[in-house]
């Protein structure tokens, strides 16, 4: 299971940030990749990004880096930061695990999502 | 880029057999997962590796892909399976997930 936690409310220009619990197994997998995936109101999903346990990562390069994930083992759990945020990235924010290989890719296990809201 | 197009609705009868498509360069010689997204809850695989289906998955679920087309088949539709469809697919050049845009699957 994974649940995402973070303020629902972040401020245009400032920093969302995210984290994901995993429970009922180990982060420290070697074969599965954790994952940010967001949807804005109405509209589709948009892969953020996703972490290997080691700290290996792909991104969206279309969020101009402006998207930093780190792992957490100790804790079982990972982190999404988005810098310099504007209202386009309101959305709902999922985390997700990533299972396959490398070139085929799909996310079998999703949190509920949480809502965040860039306004002033 | 690499983008995958899908219809933005497909409406079916009780019963009868949906086809939700999903359109991208050579796709065909991709790998693709469908994802089905009820109102208020997160995603849902539904198909892996254009026609696995993950353990749940009832076998009124199938896919293929040939072409630039993969395809969804859901037969036996019923009134549960009214949702948002999602394909995706992994884009070699940049290294990126892609999704499609989303097809509503209307059962009337």
């Amino acid at each position: 299971q994974l649940q995402e936690s973070g303020p629902g409310l972040v401020k245009p220009s400032e920093t969302l940030s995210l984290t994901c619990i995993v429970s009922g197994g180990s982060i420290n997998s070697s074969t599965d990749y954790w994952a940010w995936i967001r949807q804005p109101p109405g509209k589709g999903l948009e892969w953020i990004g996703y972490i290997f346990y080691s700290g290996s990562t792909y991104s969206n390069a279309s969020l101009k880096s402006r998207a930093r994930m780190s792992v957490d083992t100790s804790k079982n759990q990972f982190s999404l930061n988005l810098t310099s945020v504007t209202a386009a990235d309101t959305a709902v924010y999922y985390c997700a695990r990533r299972v396959g290989d490398f070139n085929r890719p799909s996310f079998d296990s999703w949190g509920q999502g949480i809502l965040v809201t860039v306004s002033s | 880029s690499f983008a995958l197009t899908q219809p933005p609705s497909v409406s079916v009868s009780p019963g009868q057999t949906a086809s939700i498509t999903c359109s991208g360069d050579k796709l065909g010689n991709k790998y693709t997962s469908w994802y089905r997204q009820r109102p208020g809850q997160p995603p849902v695989l539904v198909m892996y590796e254009d026609r696995k289906r993950p353990s749940g998955i009832p076998d009124r679920f199938s896919g293929s892909s040939t072409g630039n087309t993969a395809t969804l088949i859901i037969s036996g539709t019923q009134a549960m399976d009214e949702a948002d469809y999602y394909c995706q697919s992994w884009d070699f050049s940049t290294s990126s997930v892609v999704f499609g845009g989303g097809t509503t699957l209307t059962v009337l």
